[in-house]
């Protein structure tokens, strides 16, 4: 069974900078691409950012270009996001998320988040 | 990178079938069969139901169906049941990597 546990959210001040961590199981993990997706309270789902599965790729969505960046360590099953210059707007539960196989840009596998609030 | 565009809500009656639309651009939706639907029951994290435009992961009832035009995909839900009451994301591959997507706004699906 895949498994994707999110940890290192928190409260953090406007400025500050926090780093997301993703322990993964229950697959292999550098068969697959990896992203981080966000979703702000009471509001939409929202592609943070994508690495491959040999860290060769990554992606970002624009509203963090320059600020996060995602890294993977395959030996030890984990997937990162350092966030950096963190805004009011960064506010939002990350999920951690799987592609899928054999297909192009699709999320197969989630986790349950980590809720980052951003706040002096 | 905008966010692919949907409406807000749509509603139903069981038995009932509805669509949500998901319009993007040719750079987007129009551009590639990389179109995904998620289902998001409140609380819980998005489970994957329509991959490839019009495929189905192995568990997802056939009476979920999509569909693309153009610019624009539908996610067809058919026989509404009243746990089909959820939110449905689409998303579609941007042509950078293998991997970027951007997310639509959401649909809120009721069943009445």
């Amino acid at each position: 069974e895949v498994q994707l546990v999110e940890s290192g959210g928190g409260l953090v001040q406007p400025g500050r900078s926090l780093r997301l961590s993703c322990a993964a199981s229950g697959f292999t993990f550098d068969d697959y691409a990896m992203h981080w997706v966000r979703q702000a309270p009471g509001k939409g789902l929202e592609w943070v950012s994508g690495i491959s599965w040999n860290s060769g790729n990554t992606g970002y969505a624009d509203s963090v270009k320059g600020r996060f960046t995602i890294s993977r360590d395959n030996a030890k099953n984990s997937l990162y996001l350092q966030m950096n210059s963190l805004r009011a707007e960064d506010t939002a539960l990350y999920y951690c998320a799987k592609d899928a196989r054999y297909t192009v840009a699709t999320i197969k596998d989630w986790g349950q988040g980590t809720l980052v609030t951003v706040s002096s | 990178q905008s966010a692919l565009t949907q409406p807000p809500s749509a509603s139903g009656s069981p038995g009932q079938s509805v669509t949500i639309s998901c319009t993007g651009t040719s750079s987007d939706v129009g551009g590639y069969d990389y179109v995904s639907w998620y289902q998001q029951h409140p609380g819980k994290a998005p489970k994957l139901m329509i991959y490839e435009v019009t495929k189905r992961p192995s568990g997802v009832p056939d009476r979920f169906s999509g569909s693309k035009s153009g610019n624009t995909a539908s996610l067809t839900v058919s026989g509404l049941q009243a746990e089909d009451e959820a939110d449905y994301y689409c998303s579609s591959y941007t042509g950078s990597n293998n991997f970027d997507v951007v997310f639509g706004g959401g649909t809120k699906l009721t069943v009445l």
